[in-house]
């Protein structure tokens, strides 16, 4: 079962920050957070991931709460090509286990 | 970046016949892949773990008499939905996790198969 929650839909203005929640109250102290993102009928994208301190990539922002039960993604300057369904999903680094994808965050970019 | 490469990317085929889906690793091996079913609307779910010259684990529900994943080598893995049904209808998806300066989870395109 996945171990985060996320709101099952989001809207954003083109241009503007995007900025999608996820709670993981039951994270472990080895568990990252990493995000991915799933374009219509594509396979997922990974997007960025960190375990406590604040990340930040070309793609976006991470940001983790100081208790690590939280964590926000931000998307500087959404395009509309941002739109997509955004997955949180909560792992260890190292090994081969799988991702286990929760129901994700449905981003709608409008124009 | 790494890439996984999956094909075909569209498959049609009649109910009865069996359908074989690659799963590539092309610049990176991978001795464990991950196989993928998702519904429309829904999220995935992971089917089996494919394990490079071993047999694969399937998650709880998931026939592997109907489902038969062959990992031959460290850069293929090959999904065959046998005597394929309309319900068996969806999008298939593989994943492989990097190693060295390709560390991480890599997804394939992904696989629509539609049962007529």
């Amino acid at each position: 079962d996945a171990k985060t929650t996320q709101p099952p839909s989001m809207d954003c203005a083109e241009g503007r920050a995007a900025n999608l929640p996820c709670n993981h109250s039951t994270i472990s102290g080895n568990e990252y957070v990493y995000w991915y993102r799933q374009i219509h009928s594509q396979g997922p994208q990974y997007i960025i991931h960190g375990l406590k301190n604040n990340e930040t990539n070309e793609m976006a922002s991470l940001i983790i709460t100081e208790d690590r039960k939280s964590s926000t993604l931000i998307l500087p300057h959404a395009t509309l090509r941002d739109t997509a369904v955004y997955y949180c999903i909560v792992r260890v680094a190292t090994g081969n286990t799988p991702l286990v994808f929760g129901k994700g965050t449905r981003l709608s970019v409008i124009a | 970046g790494a890439v996984v490469s999956q094909h075909p990317s569209r498959v049609i085929c009649k109910s009865g016949t069996s359908v074989k889906i690659e799963c590539r690793s092309l610049d990176f091996q991978a001795t464990t892949m991950f196989w993928y079913r998702q519904f429309p609307k829904q999220s995935l779910m992971l089917m089996a773990t494919s394990n490079e010259g071993s047999k694969a684990t399937y998650e709880q529900g998931v026939e592997k008499d109907k489902f038969l994943i062959n990992h031959a080598s460290l850069t293929l893995s090959t999904l065959t939905v046998t005597s394929a049904h309309p319900e068996d209808s969806s999008f298939y998806i593989c994943s492989a996790f990097g190693q060295g300066r390709h560390r991480g989870a890599f997804f394939g395109q992904g696989t629509r198969l539609t049962v007529v």
